[in-house]
């Protein structure tokens, strides 16, 4: 069973550009969750996906970002314009229903804005 | 709000030997679960280890023991019989255990190296 997948694996632009951050969960998964760690600080929650529908989007930093999961399956993370401080590395996770304690994360995308 | 915290940026011992991670939590909450998740270096993030707070038995995952003290609030990582691929960032990792809640919180992270 293929695990969670994303895409790009490093992606580097510059202030003021625009970059879409993609996550494709185990299949079946019907939540999906986005995180960040920005260098040296914690790993952070950023928005949570049950299905197509936003569950809690209490972590997103601010309007810069958009995130959806079209059709409930693949999600993605766009930010627009990227500023120096949305560099670090984008995680995406995903449980079955009924199982969030259980989450499986992807490699995550390293984002590298200069 | 949650809060977790790993006091051990970085630890290093020898192959072989035990080495305890520290983890230490702030929550209200009385139903919750305890995690310690695990990144090798460039690969995924992957659950080592998982703690419900209604149980009082330590989690045990063969080499892979938690010490849960609730009263304390705190949650460390004992490896025993540490092995090379043990290297890896560990992280701790709180979540309520409210459905309508499926955050993780995470501590900082401890950077741990194990010396052939």
């Amino acid at each position: 069973e293929a695990g969670v997948t994303q895409f790009p694996s490093h992606s580097v632009i510059e202030k003021g550009q625009t970059v879409t951050l993609r996550c494709d969960p185990i299949s079946g998964h019907d939540n999906l969750y986005w995180y960040r760690r920005v260098m040296g600080k914690e790993i952070k929650f950023l928005l949570h996906f049950v299905k197509e529908s936003k569950q809690d989007e209490s972590g997103m930093p601010n309007n810069r970002f958009l995130a959806e999961r079209t059709g409930g399956t693949y999600s993605t993370l766009k930010v627009q314009p990227a500023e120096l401080e949305d560099s670090g590395v984008y995680f995406c996770a995903s449980s079955p229903i009924g199982e969030a304690d259980t989450q499986y994360f992807g490699p995550g995308t390293r984002l590298t804005v200069l | 709000a949650q809060t977790v915290t790993q006091s051990q940026p970085e630890m290093s011992v020898q192959e072989a030997e035990t080495v305890t991670l520290s983890c230490t939590y702030d929550t209200s909450e009385n139903n919750y679960y305890l995690f310690w998740y695990k990144q090798p270096p460039s690969r995924q993030m992957i659950l080592v280890i998982r703690q419900e707070a209604y149980k009082q038995q330590n989690a045990t995952e063969n080499r892979f023991s938690v010490n849960f003290q609730k009263a304390a609030k705190s949650f460390s990582l004992k490896i025993s019989d540490s092995q090379l691929g043990d290297t890896a960032m560990y992280f701790c990792a709180f979540m309520n255990g409210d459905q309508g809640a499926q955050k993780l919180v995470f501590g900082q992270g401890t950077r741990l190296t194990i010396n052939p």
